[in-house]
């Protein structure tokens, strides 16, 4: 299958800084990128969904302002989580799909584990 | 509305035969997507169900009845590497996975 890579895999950092986490599709070109958020022994809470070179469209509740998302190529998405606090701390894991409508499968990079102090 | 449910967790033995079930509502439906997850790691795609009855892969078969909005994920001879939580997620009329809250396997020898 495709080919989802994340950077970092995992960061501390303090409370109030930022942090970027990238998202890339190595070997196919990905239309639409997704943006998850999965707390400890709960689901996969989508965050975001991003076409390439377009806005992203925010889940209810997701704050854009906090998380920018930027998907500016089509093999390449940041999701940004500005003045990071400790509640942000969480398992973010972003999502790939080569097509823009019907079934198109979606593989998933290996996440990226923030933990804010 | 939209809402998808599964068991929160599940026992089984080495070498047994387990199903998690998964049932689900939604107005618009395009296939129910199964997904594997090992703590700490992303997902990765089991298999995939939009019309009725049963796929099998190997040691995992995914069955759906949409007309009930019900799907199981079957695994058999289970090993230990099966422990792991297992995803039902529904693509809804705007392509869109709407994820359930992931089934806990144990798996005991």
């Amino acid at each position: 299958g495709a080919v989802v890579s994340q950077h970092p895999s995992w960061v501390i950092c303090k409370s109030g800084t930022s942090v970027k986490i990238e998202c890339r599709s190595l070997d196919f070109q990905a239309t639409t990128m997704f943006w998850y958020r999965q707390f400890p022994k709960q689901s996969l809470m989508l965050m975001a969904t991003s076409n390439e070179g377009s806005k992203a469209t925010y889940e209810q509740g997701v704050e854009k302002d906090k998380f920018l998302i930027n998907h500016a190529s089509l093999t390449l998405s940041t999701l940004t989580v500005t003045s990071a606090h400790p509640e942000d701390s969480s398992f973010y894991i972003c999502s790939a799909r080569a097509g823009t409508g019907g079934w198109e499968e979606q593989f998933f990079g290996p996440g990226t584990r923030l933990t804010v102090l | 509305g939209q809402n998808i449910d599964q068991p929160t967790e599940m026992t089984a033995t080495e070498g047994a035969i387990v199903q998690i079930n998964c049932t689900y509502q939604t107005s618009g439906f395009n296939g129910l997507f199964w997904y594997q997850q090992h703590a700490g790691e992303a997902p990765t795609f089991l298999s995939y169900n939009v019309l009725d009855g049963l796929e099998e892969k190997g040691r995992f078969s995914s069955f759906l009845s949409r007309s009930k909005g019900y799907s199981y994920l079957l695994l058999k001879e289970l090993q230990m590497k099966d422990s792991a939580s297992y995803l039902c997620a529904f693509m809804d009329s705007n392509y869109q996975l709407i994820w359930g809250a992931g089934t806990k396997l144990i798996i005991k020898p």
